[in-house]
């Protein structure tokens, strides 16, 4: 069980062009997601949590207009690159929970803006 | 703001060897420890929560153990499909969500066979 899935694994884009990654929860219901960037070498570094039906909340730092986040559903959120260029690539990586005390990652999914 | 730090960066084991990576934390009020290991170019994979001083807990060969101030993921000999990066996350009751984990920026452990 607890199984987070995300799409795609890895993808290329040019630079200017948006980028939609999916998140989802297989196996259970995700009241919250979290969305993480992780540059080579460096931990996780907490970008935004969404909640089923409301408003993401962006950490400090964070363009929201840049990385769009929607949780339509108890098992999906999308974390969409608008406008991505070089300094956006990265492994991007979402998380889900159902109790505040359990958190389950996804795959990740590696970016890559030429 | 809550603070993480793991040590050593890096640990090179022989297989068998056993060894303990440390996780020294920093928050106004802990709700959880987290442990998890990440492999190279894939999302974390859960390991162990510690709620409370005292607290320990086992899987296999990792066993992980929680102060206040501090926790250990204790390796009891390792083989080779242990190494991996291990990542040590806590999660406070301070302000915003209470979800919210912060990482350490992990220890890479390496065991030869």
């Amino acid at each position: 069980g607890a199984v987070v899935s995300q799409h795609p694994s890895w993808v290329i884009c040019k630079s200017g062009t948006s980028v939609k990654i999916e998140c989802r929860s297989l196996d259970f219901q995700a009241t919250t997601m979290f969305w993480y960037r992780q540059f080579p070498k460096q931990s996780l570094m907490l970008m935004a949590t969404s909640n089923e039906g409301s408003k993401a909340t962006y950490e400090q730092g964070v363009e929201k207009d840049k990385f769009l986040i929607n949780h339509a559903s108890l098992t999906l959120s999308t974390l969409t690159v608008t406008s991505a260029h070089p300094e956006d690539s990265s492994f991007y990586i979402c998380s889900a929970g159902w109790t505040e005390y359990e958190q389950y990652f996804g795959p990740g999914t590696r970016l890559t803006v030429t | 703001e809550d603070q993480v730090t793991q040590s050593p960066e890096a640990l090179r084991l022989q297989e068998g060897e056993s060894s303990s990576l440390n996780c020294s934390y920093t928050v106004s009020g802990l709700r959880g420890l987290f442990w998890y290991r990440q492999d190279p170019g894939k999302g974390p994979e859960f390991l162990f929560t510690l709620y409370s001083a005292g607290e320990e807990k086992e899987k296999e060969r990792l066993k992980a153990t929680l102060t206040k101030k501090e926790s250990f993921l204790h390796i009891t000999a390792p083989k080779p499909e242990d190494s991996a990066t291990y990542l040590c996350a806590v999660q406070s009751n301070s302000g915003g969500s209470n979800y919210k984990l912060t990482f350490g920026k992990g220890t890479l452990l390496t065991v030869n066979p």
